[in-house]
């Protein structure tokens, strides 16, 4: 069945540390999107890409960095100039805005 | 900007009753306007969608119209579940300044459903 795998599904980051979560798709589509969710303040937009080697940030881009190297992976690194990394990272893929998202299953990372 | 405004919650409903969770949005241009479902530790669910004025999205027994006089997507269903605990997200997709067609998803900030039996 096709979707979208994230992993890993819990991450720890020591702080001072770069961690790199995975986003793999295997729909053909052509968009992906990374967000953030925090309780109580939905989900933001971190980076998208609409094109291979192609990416734009979104409204919360600052200390993560993103790649896109080929059509199924959207890998996402938050670096360690984000202050506040913990939080539940959510993968998304779409061929067409009226189509809808599809979204992973999402890795929670903590600092500790 | 585009944003999206959801009732607040939580929401706790006994099972069978009806529920109503409010949606308004603020879009430039002709947006298309999603309902999407997140249970606990999962990612988020397509629950329905509408891509036009007066538009009816359904599925699994909820629904949502798409009113552009009152910029309103609200969700809707007759009678609820146990099972449909959860938290709900309006969302809308815009299409980019390049006018590409895969636009950007702005949501609402959740609405936490708990329905007891």
């Amino acid at each position: 069945d096709g979707g979208i795998t994230q992993s890993p599904k819990y991450l720890f980051r020591k702080e001072g540390q770069n961690v790199t979560l995975s986003c793999e798709q295997n729909l053909n589509h052509d968009a992906m999107y990374w967000y953030r969710q925090d309780p109580g303040q939905g989900l933001r937009l971190i980076y998208y890409s609409q094109i291979v080697n192609d990416f734009q940030k979104g409204d919360i881009a600052e200390g993560y960095s993103v790649s896109r190297e080929k059509k199924e992976s959207f890998p996402l690194t938050v670096t360690s100039a984000q202050k506040n990394p913990t939080a539940f990272y959510l993968c998304a893929s779409t061929r067409e805005r009226s189509y809808g998202y599809t979204f992973g299953s999402g890795t929670r990372l903590t600092v500790v | 900007g585009n944003s999206v405004t959801q009732m607040e919650g939580p929401v706790t409903l006994s099972e069978e009753a009806f529920l109503t969770i409010n949606c308004t949005y603020t879009a430039t241009g002709y947006p298309s306007l999603f309902w999407y479902v997140q249970y606990p530790g999962e990612g988020l669910q397509l629950l329905l969608k509408a891509t036009k004025a007066d538009d009816k999205g359904s599925n699994k027994g909820f629904e949502a119209t798409y009113r552009k006089e009152t910029t309103s997507f609200h969700l809707e269903k007759g009678s609820v579940q146990v099972s449909d605990s959860a938290v709900y997200f309006c969302a809308l997709s815009d299409v980019t300044a390049g006018g590409t067609s895969y636009g950007k998803l702005t949501f609402g900030q959740g609405t936490i459903l708990t329905v007891h039996p």
